[in-house]
């Protein structure tokens, strides 16, 4: 494909449940992260991974949070006993390289998680 | 903490007019400095970035003004079309990551 992929596109669940979000990253970018986008904010910083490694998970919410990525390409952020402070869109992104200063960062059209 | 202020939260120009956005920044160790255009139902999509060591980027109809020393940058967007409708990000970062600080974001309108 020729960009981030995200699946759902949309998610509804109820208070309570567990919920896997999947990003299809663009093939051979290194870089991996997400972020989550409450309504009418800006994107905020979840975690990151560099190839399999997640180097930096310190925007992760709460323990309820987990995300993987075992084998460098897809990732998963796995939301469990989700709450209502939950919903928000959650938005991948992939970028080719860690070290090039000028690799754009290339993001998904999120998954957009309703808690009721 | 907000580390990235963006201002104003929504504009609403005229075809043809000049939009500008307003962001700063309290973070002094960020060296770059992206904006993004966001369109409803879709992912932020880069438009322009900067580094520090440059006080102006110019890329078609969108230039990026830096001011290191007030730590505040600016988007502007000349002869605003329709199509230039959008939710629009700053943002900032440091180190290799790039893990991106973003702004608040402004809602822009242009009127036909």
């Amino acid at each position: 494909g020729a960009g981030v992929s995200q699946s759902p596109r949309y998610k509804v669940a109820k208070r309570g449940q567990d919920v896997a979000l999947r990003c299809d990253p663009i093939s051979g970018h290194v870089s991996l992260f997400w972020y989550q986008q409450a309504l009418g904010q800006g994107p905020e910083f979840l975690t990151y991974f560099q190839n399999e490694a997640q180097l930096d998970k310190s925007g992760l919410p709460s323990d309820r949070f987990f995300a993987e990525r075992p084998e460098g390409s897809v990732s998963t952020l796995k939301i469990q006993r989700t709450q209502q402070e939950d919903s928000a869109v959650y938005l991948c992104a992939s970028r080719k390289l860690t070290s090039q200063t000028n690799s754009p960062l290339h993001f998904g059209n999120g998954t957009r998680l309703t808690v009721t | 903490q907000q580390q990235v202020k963006q201002s104003p939260q929504s504009l609403i120009v005229q075809k043809g007019g000049i939009s500008i956005i307003n962001c700063a920044y309290e973070n002094t160790a960020f060296d770059y400095f992206p904006w993004y255009q966001q369109f409803p139902g879709k992912g932020p999509a880069l438009l322009i970035a900067i580094r520090p060591d440059v006080s102006e980027k110019k890329e078609g109809r969108f230039t990026i003004s830096f001011n290191k020393s007030a730590k505040q940058f600016s988007l502007h967007i000349m002869d605003s079309q329709p199509g230039d409708s959008a939710t629009y990000f700053c943002a900032a970062s440091r180190g290799s990551a790039r893990q991106l600080t973003f702004g608040s974001g402004t809602q822009l309108t242009v009127l036909p």
